[in-house]
């Protein structure tokens, strides 16, 4: 089946610095990657949608600047978190469309992410 | 438009019994119905998934029932086993948009005892 990988599975970071986290489908080719965001007990968030090679396309009220996406690769994107604070805190997902079965969305284990 | 309303948000089914979870749309243009199962600290995982041509899949003990005519989906688990205890999302998405964005629903805890 489709795999998809995040690295870290894990991240705590100081309140300041920057934090990067990649998204990498392993044994397929993916057109589009999305990233997501979930609170505890909460449903997942898009925060953005990225094309290979094209600039990310950030859903209302999702900070660009604050969150960069860069999709280098058919499979591989990253998501950076800048100048972290403890409020972005949380678990980020990444998934990946599948370039043949173009309706399917497979998610990585996700990423947890505590800024002190 | 764009919103899924899932309920129950939390479930507590015996071993052996039923699961029943449903999802409500309202934009005719979804035509891909998918469910996902997600463990804690884990990403979601696809379980079954429906389009509108049919009424009804089936994947072991896992089923999808699809209302067109009322803009509703539901998740059967069928025989019910503690290891399905998990949170449940349902989404939607349109295949032909140019992001094949998934919309959510708010996701449904379930716990099964054994």
């Amino acid at each position: 089946g489709a795999v998809v990988s995040q690295h870290p599975s894990w991240v705590i970071c100081k309140s300041g610095t920057s934090v990067k986290i990649e998204c990498r489908s392993l044994d397929f080719q993916a057109t589009t990657m999305f990233w997501y965001r979930q609170f505890p007990k909460q449903s997942l968030m898009l925060m953005a949608t990225s094309n290979e090679g094209s600039k990310a396309t950030y859903e209302q009220g999702v900070e660009k600047d604050k969150f960069l996406i860069n999709h280098a690769s058919l499979t591989l994107s990253t998501l950076t978190v800048t100048s972290a604070h403890p409020e972005d805190s949380s678990f980020y997902i990444c998934s990946a469309r599948d370039r043949v079965f173009y309706n399917e969305q497979f998610f990585g284990p996700g990423t947890r992410l505590t800024v002190l | 438009q764009q919103q899924v309303k899932q309920s129950p948000q939390s479930l507590i089914v015996q071993k052996g019994g039923i699961s029943i979870i449903n999802c409500a749309y309202e934009n005719t243009a979804f035509d891909y119905f998918p469910w996902y199962q997600q463990f804690p600290g884990k990403g979601p995982a696809l379980l079954i998934a429906i389009r509108p041509d049919v009424s009804e899949k089936k994947e072991g003990r896992f089923t999808i029932s699809f209302n067109k005519s009322a803009k509703q989906f539901s998740l059967h688990i069928m025989d019910s086993q503690p290891g399905d205890s998990a949170t449940y999302f349902c989404a939607a998405s349109r295949t032909y948009s140019n992001t094949g964005k998934l919309i959510f629903g708010q996701g449904t805890t379930l716990q099964v005892k054994p």
